[in-house]
């Protein structure tokens, strides 16, 4: 089944402990992107990749770092998370960017991060 | 940078009616999408338009991509109650960053039997 998995699917840390947020795709898609979804605000873009070591900021860049060494994998890394970063985050993936043509993008099912 | 205004915030309505939600924007895009996102879940894709004029429709969904390139709006005909959830739009310009999908703040819906 063509997805998008994201691991943990919730998760509770302090401040400063580091932590990373996997997620694989199985659809041989170029494209990555991590969002996080907070109340009132919507989706925002962290970064995005559009092909393997290739990556780029988003709109909320700022405290987070991701790696695309393989195609299928795009793990987000929090290297000192801080309580502002308590969020639902969503990693996704599409064949060639989110909105060109035939290329959706397709969202895995959200990781819920509290940061204590 | 780009931003989607997306209206209503919230609707309540009841079985059977239906609803209108759009998306405008002060920038041109190529490419508006609607997905919806059930609670606990990734949002998922509805309908996607690449073209402006263009009308398509899903089942009960219809949306349509606004000529001047700069807005959009989606319909559902005969809500019902797996109808709830949050929509968003989403838009992009091929000519500004490649990766970058601009998304609304959603619309969330919730309808009574």
């Amino acid at each position: 089944e063509a997805q998008v998995t994201q691991n943990p699917r919730y998760l509770i840390t302090v401040t400063g402990k580091k932590l990373t947020v996997t997620c694989s795709q199985n659809m041989n898609h170029e494209y990555m992107s991590w969002y996080r979804q907070d109340p009132g605000l919507g989706l925002r873009q962290i970064y995005y990749s559009m092909n393997v070591e290739v990556t780029d900021k988003g709109d909320v860049p700022e405290g987070y770092k991701v790696s695309r060494k393989e195609k299928r994998n795009f793990p987000l890394i929090l290297e000192s998370p801080s309580p502002n970063q308590t969020s639902l985050y969503f990693c996704a993936s599409s064949r060639s960017g989110g909105g060109f043509y035939n290329s959706p993008l397709h969202f895995g099912n959200g990781t819920r991060l509290t940061v204590t | 940078g780009q931003q989607l205004n997306q209206s209503p915030q919230s609707m309540f309505i009841q079985e059977g009616e239906d609803v209108s939600m759009n998306c405008t924007s002060s920038s041109i895009f190529n490419t508006w999408l609607w997905y919806k996102q059930d609670p606990g879940e990734g949002p998922v894709l509805l309908i996607a338009l690449y073209k402006a004029g263009e009308l398509t429709s899903n089942g009960r969904l219809t949306a349509q991509f606004g000529i001047t390139r700069k807005d959009s709006f989606l319909n559902i005909s005969a809500s019902i109650p797996s109808d709830v959830g949050i929509y968003f739009c989403a838009g992009q310009n091929y000519g500004g960053s490649q990766g970058n999908l601009i998304f609304g703040k959603g619309t969330k819906l919730s309808v009574k039997p």
